[in-house]
């Protein structure tokens, strides 16, 4: 069956370091969009990507990068991690149809910055 | 500027009681509004789209309408299994971008 997975699931990093989320889709969707969840705020929209080479930023981009390379995977780079991004970290994908609004959702990343 | 607000935040129904939960927004040149269900540690799975006012969605127990203004999640004779954080979600005018609400907490006591 086809899906999206995340990894890892929990890390736990210090204050500067870099960090890497990996996502990565087999439903060969166009799509593809990095939320993270915090309580009283719902998923925020971080970055998205609507093909390879495409990256877009999104309401609370500060801090984040993405790239494409392909059209699988969406790895969401912290540059110099921030206790403020302490966080639930989802990434999604969808058709390149864009009313469908169907977005499938992994199962998410806890981080955590001390 | 809030675009989406769903109430109330928290909500315990003994099973069988039914009762609907809110979501009302405010993005202009709506294209879509979307319902999804959340369990604890997992990412959100989606339940419904509903693009025109006046629309209704049904799956099991739930049914989900439109109006101009906002949606309503209605969930008859809920079972415990019913019990998760709905999330409610509005797509831009332009794009693939999406905004959600904070989310109702449901829980059905058996």
């Amino acid at each position: 069956d086809a899906e999206i997975t995340q990894s890892p699931r929990h890390k736990i990093t210090e204050t500067g370091r870099q960090v890497t989320l990996a996502c990565h889709q087999t439903w060969n969707h166009n799509n593809m969009f990095w939320y993270r969840q915090d309580l009283g705020h719902g998923l925020r929209l971080i970055h998205y990507s609507y093909g390879v080479q495409d990256t877009n930023k999104g309401e609370v981009s500060d801090g984040y990068s993405v790239s494409r390379s392909n059209t699988e995977d969406l790895p969401l780079t912290l540059e110099s991690a921030a206790s403020s991004q302490t966080s639930v970290y989802f990434c999604a994908s969808s058709r390149g149809s864009a009313n469908t609004g169907e977005l499938f959702f992994g199962e998410g990343s806890r981080l955590t910055v001390l | 500027e809030d675009q989406v607000t769903q109430s109330p935040e928290a909500l315990r129904l003994q099973e069988g009681e039914s009762s609907s939960l809110n979501c009302s927004y405010t993005v202009s040149g709506l294209r879509g509004l979307f319902w999804y269900r959340q369990d604890p540690g997992k990412g959100p799975e989606f339940l419904f789209t509903l693009y025109s006012a006046g629309e209704e969605k049904e799956k099991e127990r739930l049914k989900a309408t439109l109006t101009k203004k906002e949606s309503f999640l209605h969930i008859t004779a809920p079972k415990p299994e019913d019990s998760a954080t709905y999330l409610c979600a509005v797509q831009a005018p332009a794009g693939n971008q999406f905004y959600f609400g904070t989310g109702t907490s449901l829980t059905v006591i058996p």
